[in-house]
């Protein structure tokens, strides 16, 4: 079975500061996908990026950027210029895929991440 | 497009008492998942499904039915509810059921007293 952790489970910035979110996750699939989704109160999941396995170049959506590290297993998000928008949850995220098809999304615990005026 | 629609928005149940959540999209995608959220504990798989007629369970799948006649729906049924299942649940979907991008709904609060 696959995991994932995030390590800090709060992390206060100011505006327009860069701050980075930890994920780490376990796995012996070599084949899969990472993601990460914001969760704002309203509480609709909304995928920020996302990160193909095979692909060894880090995705990047405009202010948002991975570290993609596949043997170290880590996969950071980086978010820079941050906004008041950006105060939401932000879940880290790993679904396999397996000769069957994909079979779910494998979530961490989340880090709610608070931007100070 | 109206992406992936739940209802009801809210629900109260008591215990033992039957219910079916509803999920649908109209974007023509393949998978389709249910996962719930409790407090502290991030999202956890129920169940999912790679196309019409196949479904599978996934983390947490004891006390929930799935079926998928067709592809645009993918119901979730309570068989008899607990107080354990208190919780908010999520549909969502993806144009491949090799997975990639999952569309979440909105979401369904329900609660089990």
């Amino acid at each position: 079975a696959q995991t994932v952790t995030q390590s800090q489970p709060e992390m206060s910035v100011q505006e327009a500061e860069t701050v980075t979110l930890s994920c780490t996750y376990d796995t012996s699939e070599n084949n899969y996908y990472l993601f990460w989704y914001k969760q704002p109160p309203s509480r609709q999941m909304i995928l920020v990026i996302r990160q193909e396995a095979y692909k060894q170049q880090n995705a990047t959506e405009n202010r948002f950027s991975v570290n993609f590290q596949k043997a170290a297993k880590s996969f950071s998000l980086k978010i820079s210029d941050s906004q008041l928008g950006d105060t939401a949850m932000y879940f880290c995220a790993f679904m396999r895929r397996t000769g069957g098809g994909a079979d779910g999304l494998t979530f961490g615990k989340g880090t709610h991440l608070i931007i100070q005026p | 497009n109206a992406g992936v629609t739940q209802t009801p928005k809210f629900q109260v149940l008591k215990t033992g008492q039957s219910m079916t959540l509803q999920c649908a999209q109209d974007m023509n995608h393949e998978y389709m998942s249910w996962y719930r959220q409790d407090p502290g504990m991030g999202l956890r798989l129920i169940h999912y499904s790679v196309g019409a007629g196949i479904t599978d369970q996934g983390e947490v799948p004891n006390g929930y039915n799935v079926s998928r006649s067709t592809t645009e729906d993918f119901p979730l049924r309570l068989l008899s509810a607990a107080p354990s299942q208190t919780s908010v649940y999520f549909c969502a979907s993806s144009y491949s059921a090799w997975g990639g991008e999952q569309y979440f709904g909105p979401g369904t609060r329900l609660t089990v007293t």
